[in-house]
């Protein structure tokens, strides 16, 4: 079984504070890293799906960043909105597999 | 409008029952993945296709059995094996592992 971590679980932040989570996932066999935002009652919603090392994506005040050879990818958040308060999941694709595995979920909280 | 289907949203069933759930998807996706999850627990992979008739088990399949006789439609069968089968259940579709996934709207299982 693939393990994807991530951390930390949950997050209490301010508005107007920045934020980071973290994604862990297998070095070997990569293919793809996903991020995606889950509002409560609603769908997962894509953020970025990264395929290279060292790529960097950015949407908005949320970016990404990618280390495949450590196996590891940042979510940043700048100057948090309550509207941001979701649960963030990253998922990893091993391209021999053909699977996606998602991590936990780090669940984020933005008082205003 | 594209976009992939689950239903119903709530299912009851008594214990001992199979039960269908359907996911159909007009996004013209090759792949599609069946998720479970549980309170405080993340979306473990149930079952997953790349491929019109094609499938492969994923972490949890014990006790479920899909089918992928069409390329839109990959219903999941929670069958009387299946020993903790209340969760709540999740279907995606992607062009493949580099794209990003879109996510039905769930069904939530109550077995009684």
């Amino acid at each position: 079984i693939l393990n994807v971590e991530q951390s930390p679980q949950s997050l209490h932040v301010q508005e107007g504070d920045s934020t980071n989570f973290t994604c862990s996932f297998p070095s070997s066999n990569f293919y793809a890293l996903h991020w995606y935002r889950w509002e409560t009652a609603k769908s997962p919603e894509a953020l970025f799906v990264m395929t290279l090392n060292g790529d960097e994506k950015k949407k908005g005040r949320i970016s990404a960043t990618l280390n495949t050879k450590e196996g590891y990818s940042y979510l940043y958040i700048k100057g948090s909105q309550p509207e941001d308060s979701a649960t963030y999941l990253c998922a990893f694709y091993g391209g021999s597999q053909g699977n996606l595995i998602f991590g936990k979920g780090t669940k984020l909280s933005v008082k205003p | 409008d594209g976009g992939i289907t689950q239903s119903p949203k709530y299912l009851f069933r008594k214990e001992g029952q199979n039960v269908t759930l359907s996911c159909e998807q007009n996004l013209n996706h090759d792949a599609m993945y069946w998720y479970r999850q549980d309170p405080g627990q993340g979306l473990r992979l149930i079952y997953y296709s790349q491929i019109v008739n094609d499938f492969q088990k994923g972490d949890i399949a014990e006790g479920y059995s899909v089918s992928r006789e069409k390329k839109e439609s990959f219903p999941l069968t929670v069958t009387s094996a299946q020993k903790n089968p209340t969760a709540f259940y999740l279907c995606a579709s992607n062009l493949g592992g580099n794209t990003e996934a879109f996510f039905g709207q769930g069904t939530r299982l109550t077995v009684v």
